[in-house]
């Protein structure tokens, strides 16, 4: 079993649609939990970070993480054409001055107009 | 303020050569972290500099090697490469280096290796 299973999709909605993208992990040491996205073409940029669980919200976005089913969402609101990109999670715990940063593979995202 | 750059954007190599790939950071930053992504295995965490000293590193072979300089600028070097190499190569800045400070990166370089 892989640390972070991410579903590759694709995800195809409807502009305007609610969108839920989802990561399971298996380490439960992490304790920083982002989301990325990755336009073609592109490096990643960083969309969402929380330390430990609950939720996190920006605009169109909603971070959520439930530590106890190891278990992260990201939710899109309103989703736009300009959405349609890759999203990845990724997960980090530090100690005794390292860390380990652990992404998914990534779940890729089309919008229709 | 400037982004991360990458240079080159693409190349080309064939198996058994080496290579070596440059990344200036965002003025200011310190860390300057190294990921390979690939299809079959997703981004993947290779090392990770700060103020010239390897402090962090992934599960990848001796054949890839990094440093960085006084300028915080970072160079990575693949030798022996092999098919399975082929990958985009992203470096990624931030002040004083994940997980606690967010990552910039780069547009990566692709290497293709025949």
């Amino acid at each position: 079993q892989k640390e972070v299973e991410q579903d590759p999709g694709p995800l195809s909605v409807p502009e305007g649609a609610i969108v839920s993208l989802n990561c399971t992990y298996s380490n439960s040491a992490f304790q920083y939990f982002m989301w990325y996205r990755q336009y073609s073409r592109k490096g990643p940029e960083l969309l969402m970070y929380t330390y430990s669980s609950g939720n996190k919200e920006d605009g169109r976005f909603t971070a959520q993480v439930d530590k106890s089913s190891k278990y992260i969402s990201l939710f899109i609101r309103d989703s736009q054409p300009s959405d349609s990109a890759t999203y990845l999670c990724a997960m980090a715990y530090s100690g005794a001055g390292s860390y380990q940063l652990t992404f998914g593979k990534g779940t890729k995202l089309s919008v229709i107009p | 303020k400037a982004g991360v750059t990458q240079t080159p954007r693409y190349l080309i190599k064939t198996r058994g050569q080496q290579v070596t790939l440059s990344c200036s950071p965002i003025s200011g930053h310190r860390s300057v972290s190294w990921y390979q992504q690939t299809p079959g295995q997703g981004l993947q965490f290779l090392f990770e500099y700060f103020s010239e000293t390897q402090r962090n590193k992934g599960n990848f072979p001796g054949r890839f090697s990094g440093r960085q300089f006084s300028n915080s600028r970072s160079e990575m070097n693949v030798s022996t490469l092999e098919l399975g190499d082929s990958a985009l190569y992203l470096c990624a800045s931030s002040l004083a280096g994940p997980p606690n400070n967010e990552q910039f990166f780069g547009p990566g370089t692709r290497l293709t290796v025949l």
